[in-house]
Protein backbone atom coordinates (compact mmCIF):
# COMPACT_ATOMS: atom_id res chain seq x y z
CA UNK A 1 0.00 0.00 0.00
CA UNK A 2 1.18 3.27 -1.33
CA UNK A 3 0.87 6.40 1.34
CA UNK A 4 2.44 9.89 1.29
CA UNK A 5 2.77 12.34 4.19
CA UNK A 6 3.74 16.14 4.09
CA UNK A 7 5.29 17.74 6.86
CA UNK A 8 6.90 21.09 7.31
CA UNK A 9 5.98 24.40 8.85
CA UNK A 10 2.30 25.63 9.53
CA UNK A 11 3.29 29.45 9.36
CA UNK A 12 6.16 31.05 7.56
CA UNK A 13 6.90 34.73 6.80
CA UNK A 14 7.08 36.72 4.14
CA UNK A 15 10.66 36.40 2.08
CA UNK A 16 11.46 33.25 4.23
CA UNK A 17 12.21 30.28 2.58
CA UNK A 18 9.86 27.85 2.85
CA UNK A 19 10.77 23.40 3.15
CA UNK A 20 8.30 21.09 3.07
CA UNK A 21 9.54 17.37 3.05
CA UNK A 22 6.88 14.44 1.79
CA UNK A 23 7.89 10.94 3.41
CA UNK A 24 6.34 8.04 1.46
CA UNK A 25 6.38 3.96 1.55
CA UNK A 26 4.73 1.03 -0.17
CA UNK A 27 7.13 2.24 -2.74
CA UNK A 28 10.83 3.34 -3.90
CA UNK A 29 12.08 6.14 -5.98
CA UNK A 30 14.68 4.18 -7.22
CA UNK A 31 12.07 2.09 -8.93
CA UNK A 32 11.81 2.82 -12.87
CA UNK A 33 9.38 5.00 -14.26
CA UNK A 34 8.04 6.10 -10.57
CA UNK A 35 7.99 9.95 -9.60
CA UNK A 36 6.94 12.24 -6.42
CA UNK A 37 5.02 15.68 -7.55
CA UNK A 38 4.18 18.69 -5.28
CA UNK A 39 0.72 20.31 -6.19
CA UNK A 40 -0.61 23.39 -4.17
CA UNK A 41 -3.89 24.58 -3.78
CA UNK A 42 -4.96 27.92 -2.40
CA UNK A 43 -7.97 28.44 -0.23
CA UNK A 44 -10.93 28.08 -2.37
CA UNK A 45 -8.83 27.93 -5.60
CA UNK A 46 -8.02 25.05 -8.12
CA UNK A 47 -4.84 22.96 -7.89
CA UNK A 48 -1.39 24.22 -8.97
CA UNK A 49 1.34 22.01 -10.13
CA UNK A 50 4.64 22.82 -8.59
CA UNK A 51 7.62 19.95 -9.11
CA UNK A 52 8.08 16.58 -10.12
CA UNK A 53 11.30 14.26 -9.53
CA UNK A 54 11.45 10.95 -11.20
CA UNK A 55 13.44 8.06 -10.13
CA UNK A 56 16.75 8.67 -12.06
CA UNK A 57 17.05 12.25 -10.37
CA UNK A 58 15.34 14.14 -13.16
CA UNK A 59 13.54 16.84 -12.46
CA UNK A 60 10.29 19.29 -13.95
CA UNK A 61 9.55 22.53 -12.53
CA UNK A 62 6.60 25.18 -13.08
CA UNK A 63 7.88 27.89 -15.39
CA UNK A 64 6.52 30.23 -13.77
CA UNK A 65 8.12 29.29 -10.45
CA UNK A 66 11.15 27.49 -11.48
CA UNK A 67 13.36 30.23 -10.22
CA UNK A 68 11.68 29.90 -6.27
CA UNK A 69 11.94 25.97 -6.35
CA UNK A 70 14.09 22.99 -5.77
CA UNK A 71 13.39 19.49 -5.62
CA UNK A 72 15.51 16.59 -4.39
CA UNK A 73 15.18 13.05 -3.05
CA UNK A 74 16.77 11.10 -0.49
CA UNK A 75 15.99 7.59 -1.71
CA UNK A 76 17.79 5.84 1.59
CA UNK A 77 14.72 7.89 3.65
CA UNK A 78 11.96 7.57 1.24
CA UNK A 79 11.63 11.46 1.43
CA UNK A 80 11.23 14.05 -1.30
CA UNK A 81 12.13 17.91 -0.41
CA UNK A 82 10.67 21.13 -1.74
CA UNK A 83 12.30 24.22 -0.93
CA UNK A 84 10.73 27.84 -2.04
CA UNK A 85 11.83 30.71 -1.86
CA UNK A 86 11.19 34.78 -0.90
CA UNK A 87 7.75 33.50 0.60
CA UNK A 88 4.61 35.96 0.00
CA UNK A 89 1.19 35.88 1.53
CA UNK A 90 0.03 34.62 -2.18
CA UNK A 91 1.79 31.30 -1.86
CA UNK A 92 -0.66 30.46 1.29
CA UNK A 93 -2.11 26.77 0.28
CA UNK A 94 -2.42 23.82 0.78
CA UNK A 95 0.73 21.46 -0.65
CA UNK A 96 0.27 17.88 -1.60
CA UNK A 97 2.88 15.50 -2.65
CA UNK A 98 1.90 12.98 -4.88
CA UNK A 99 3.04 9.78 -6.74
CA UNK A 100 3.41 9.30 -9.93
CA UNK A 101 3.92 6.74 -12.94
CA UNK A 102 4.82 6.90 -16.10
CA UNK A 103 2.66 3.89 -17.45
CA UNK A 104 -0.66 6.07 -16.48
CA UNK A 105 1.15 9.50 -17.53
CA UNK A 106 1.43 9.27 -21.34
CA UNK A 107 4.21 10.94 -23.45
CA UNK A 108 3.87 13.99 -21.80
CA UNK A 109 2.57 15.13 -18.08
CA UNK A 110 1.96 13.22 -15.36
CA UNK A 111 -1.12 11.08 -13.23
CA UNK A 112 -0.58 11.42 -9.88
CA UNK A 113 -2.32 8.10 -8.93
CA UNK A 114 -1.99 8.25 -5.06
CA UNK A 115 -1.77 11.47 -3.27
CA UNK A 116 -0.81 12.93 0.84
CA UNK A 117 -3.52 13.99 2.92
CA UNK A 118 -1.72 17.83 2.81
CA UNK A 119 -0.62 20.30 4.84
CA UNK A 120 -1.75 24.07 5.26
CA UNK A 121 1.28 26.59 4.53
CA UNK A 122 0.68 30.24 5.75
CA UNK A 123 2.06 33.09 4.65
CA UNK A 124 1.72 36.35 7.52
CA UNK A 125 4.49 38.66 9.13
CA UNK B 1 -4.56 31.79 -14.69
CA UNK B 2 -5.02 27.95 -16.26
CA UNK B 3 -5.28 27.42 -19.78
CA UNK B 4 -7.77 24.71 -19.54
CA UNK B 5 -11.22 25.40 -18.51
CA UNK B 6 -14.41 24.02 -16.90
CA UNK B 7 -17.83 25.51 -16.06
CA UNK B 8 -17.54 26.52 -12.85
CA UNK B 9 -20.49 24.27 -11.55
CA UNK B 10 -23.10 21.69 -12.76
CA UNK B 11 -25.62 20.13 -11.32
CA UNK B 12 -28.14 17.65 -11.83
CA UNK B 13 -30.81 14.76 -9.89
CA UNK B 14 -29.52 11.48 -8.29
CA UNK B 15 -29.83 8.80 -11.13
CA UNK B 16 -29.17 11.43 -13.89
CA UNK B 17 -26.01 12.09 -15.94
CA UNK B 18 -24.14 14.84 -15.75
CA UNK B 19 -20.51 15.78 -17.74
CA UNK B 20 -18.07 18.05 -17.59
CA UNK B 21 -16.10 19.74 -20.24
CA UNK B 22 -12.27 20.73 -20.56
CA UNK B 23 -11.62 23.44 -22.67
CA UNK B 24 -7.73 23.65 -23.68
CA UNK B 25 -6.16 24.52 -26.59
CA UNK B 26 -3.50 23.76 -29.45
CA UNK B 27 -0.60 23.77 -26.82
CA UNK B 28 -2.33 21.06 -24.75
CA UNK B 29 -5.40 18.87 -25.50
CA UNK B 30 -5.11 20.09 -28.83
CA UNK B 31 -1.58 18.85 -29.27
CA UNK B 32 -2.94 15.16 -28.52
CA UNK B 33 -1.28 14.81 -24.48
CA UNK B 34 -3.41 12.97 -22.34
CA UNK B 35 -5.74 14.13 -19.76
CA UNK B 36 -6.51 13.18 -16.68
CA UNK B 37 -9.22 13.84 -14.48
CA UNK B 38 -9.47 13.76 -10.36
CA UNK B 39 -12.35 14.03 -7.79
CA UNK B 40 -11.80 16.30 -4.69
CA UNK B 41 -14.68 15.91 -1.79
CA UNK B 42 -14.74 18.01 0.87
CA UNK B 43 -11.41 18.76 3.33
CA UNK B 44 -9.93 15.80 1.36
CA UNK B 45 -6.77 15.13 -1.21
CA UNK B 46 -7.62 14.87 -4.65
CA UNK B 47 -8.31 11.30 -5.82
CA UNK B 48 -7.09 10.08 -9.81
CA UNK B 49 -10.54 9.00 -11.07
CA UNK B 50 -9.67 8.87 -15.17
CA UNK B 51 -6.24 8.51 -16.36
CA UNK B 52 -4.90 8.99 -20.37
CA UNK B 53 -8.46 10.36 -21.31
CA UNK B 54 -10.51 7.24 -20.61
CA UNK B 55 -8.71 4.72 -18.04
CA UNK B 56 -10.14 4.10 -14.99
CA UNK B 57 -8.04 3.29 -11.94
CA UNK B 58 -8.99 0.18 -9.88
CA UNK B 59 -11.65 0.53 -7.71
CA UNK B 60 -13.47 3.88 -9.52
CA UNK B 61 -16.73 2.98 -10.56
CA UNK B 62 -17.60 2.78 -14.13
CA UNK B 63 -20.50 5.50 -14.02
CA UNK B 64 -17.55 7.67 -14.28
CA UNK B 65 -16.13 8.13 -18.24
CA UNK B 66 -13.80 10.33 -19.87
CA UNK B 67 -13.42 11.03 -23.47
CA UNK B 68 -11.24 13.63 -25.94
CA UNK B 69 -11.82 15.54 -29.08
CA UNK B 70 -10.00 17.96 -30.59
CA UNK B 71 -9.15 20.72 -27.92
CA UNK B 72 -11.33 19.61 -25.38
CA UNK B 73 -11.96 16.58 -23.14
CA UNK B 74 -15.14 15.54 -20.75
CA UNK B 75 -15.95 13.51 -17.67
CA UNK B 76 -18.94 12.45 -17.60
CA UNK B 77 -20.69 10.63 -14.46
CA UNK B 78 -24.10 8.15 -15.10
CA UNK B 79 -26.01 7.48 -11.88
CA UNK B 80 -25.11 10.11 -10.10
CA UNK B 81 -25.42 9.88 -6.68
CA UNK B 82 -25.43 11.84 -3.55
CA UNK B 83 -21.65 10.88 -2.94
CA UNK B 84 -20.37 12.15 -6.12
CA UNK B 85 -21.13 15.59 -5.05
CA UNK B 86 -17.45 16.90 -5.05
CA UNK B 87 -15.10 19.15 -6.78
CA UNK B 88 -13.69 17.72 -10.17
CA UNK B 89 -10.11 19.25 -11.74
CA UNK B 90 -8.92 18.38 -15.50
CA UNK B 91 -4.98 17.59 -15.92
CA UNK B 92 -3.21 17.72 -19.11
CA UNK B 93 0.32 19.05 -20.03
CA UNK B 94 0.87 22.18 -21.79
CA UNK B 95 3.73 22.98 -24.27
CA UNK B 96 3.64 26.69 -23.86
CA UNK B 97 6.98 28.36 -22.51
CA UNK B 98 8.72 25.55 -21.50
CA UNK B 99 6.32 23.20 -20.83
CA UNK B 100 4.57 21.82 -17.93
CA UNK B 101 1.42 19.73 -16.01
CA UNK B 102 -1.41 22.31 -15.67
CA UNK B 103 -4.59 21.82 -14.02
CA UNK B 104 -8.60 22.70 -14.90
CA UNK B 105 -10.23 25.62 -13.13
CA UNK B 106 -12.19 23.11 -11.61
CA UNK B 107 -16.29 22.09 -11.68
CA UNK B 108 -18.28 22.11 -8.46
CA UNK B 109 -20.71 19.23 -9.02
CA UNK B 110 -24.04 19.33 -7.06
CA UNK B 111 -26.39 16.39 -6.42
CA UNK B 112 -30.21 18.02 -6.27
Amino acid sequence: QITLKESGPTLVKPTQTLTLTCTFSGFSLSTSGVGVGWIRQPPGKALEWLALIYWDDDKRYSPSLKSRLTITKDTSKNQVVLTMTNMDPVDTATYYCAHSRLDMSGARGHAFDIWGQGTMVTVSS
Amino acid sequence: QSVLTQPPSVSGAPGQRVTISCTGSSSNIGAGYDVHWYQQLPGTAPKLLIYGNSNRPSGVPDRFSGSKSGTSASLAITGLQAEDEADYYCQSYDSSLSGSDVFGTGTKVTVL
